[in-house]
């Protein structure tokens, strides 16, 4: 059971416009950044989004984060092929037992 | 370019110790928080561990607490994962990590295996 929930799956056609969304509570999303990793099959994780809605030098534009109260988004737009893969969300949880690093269970995304 | 090598997984009997390295290059190592991170075989990706730049200030998480010790050598630009009391759940991929942008890791290495079975 992770901290932060997001959807097992996803899926699209190429073109279209997926969200993928992070839910957490005022302990997580709701006072620390959220970030989203893309992982492609067989390889190390890849930093997408940092600060909410950054993105890191190289990451296309069609890759958007967005944040609102306890829930995070991830956008992807002109969906690929090459965007299947699986996508976790993470952010820091001010926990009474010690600050942690949160990660969600992941959301595997499918492109038809 | 970031670089990070992790070395030292393999595998290894239910009680026993593993020490794992990873060797940092492209940015300046003793700048930084590090963290380790792990993936159990299908799973998702699990925080294990984290130090300050200067090693000051470390974190664990609870499944980890008491069995781990995370450290860092400024000087040879290296973290390091010293795990005892190894059980079969902690069989996984174990990454490490630098916090370059911000509050959380960014680049990852490739990551070293640890699987524990008898």
């Amino acid at each position: 059971q992770s901290v932060l929930t997001q959807p097992p799956s996803a899926s699209g056609t190429p073109g279209q416009r997926v969200t993928i969304s992070c839910s957490g509570s005022s302990s997580n999303i709701g006072s620390n950044y959220v970030y989203w990793y893309q992982q492609l099959p067989g390889t190390a994780p890849k930093l997408l989004i940092y600060r909410n809605n950054q993105r890191p030098s190289g990451v296309p534009d069609r890759f958007s984060g967005s944040k609102s109260g306890t829930s995070a988004s991830l956008a992807i737009s002109g969906l690929r092929s090459e965007d299947e893969a699986d996508y976790y969300c993470a952010a820091w949880d001010d926990s009474l037992s010690g600050p942690y690093v949160v990660f969600g269970g992941g959301t595997k995304l499918t492109v038809l | 370019q970031v670089q990070l090598v992790e070395s030292g997984g393999g595998l290894v009997k239910p009680g026993g110790s593993l020490r794992l390295s990873c060797a940092a290059s492209g940015f300046t190592f003793s700048d930084y928080y590090m963290s380790w991170i792990r993936q159990a075989p299908g799973k998702g990706l699990e925080w294990v561990s984290y130090i300050s730049s200067s090693g000051s200030t470390i974190y664990y998480a609870d499944s980890v607490k008491g069995r781990f010790t995370i450290s860092r050598d400024n000087a040879k630009n290296s973290l390091y994962l010293q795990m005892n009391s190894l059980r079969a759940e902690d069989t996984a991929v174990y990454y490490c990590a630098p916090h370059l942008l911000g509050a959380l890791p960014d680049y990852w290495g490739q990551g070293t295996l640890v699987t524990v079975s008898s």
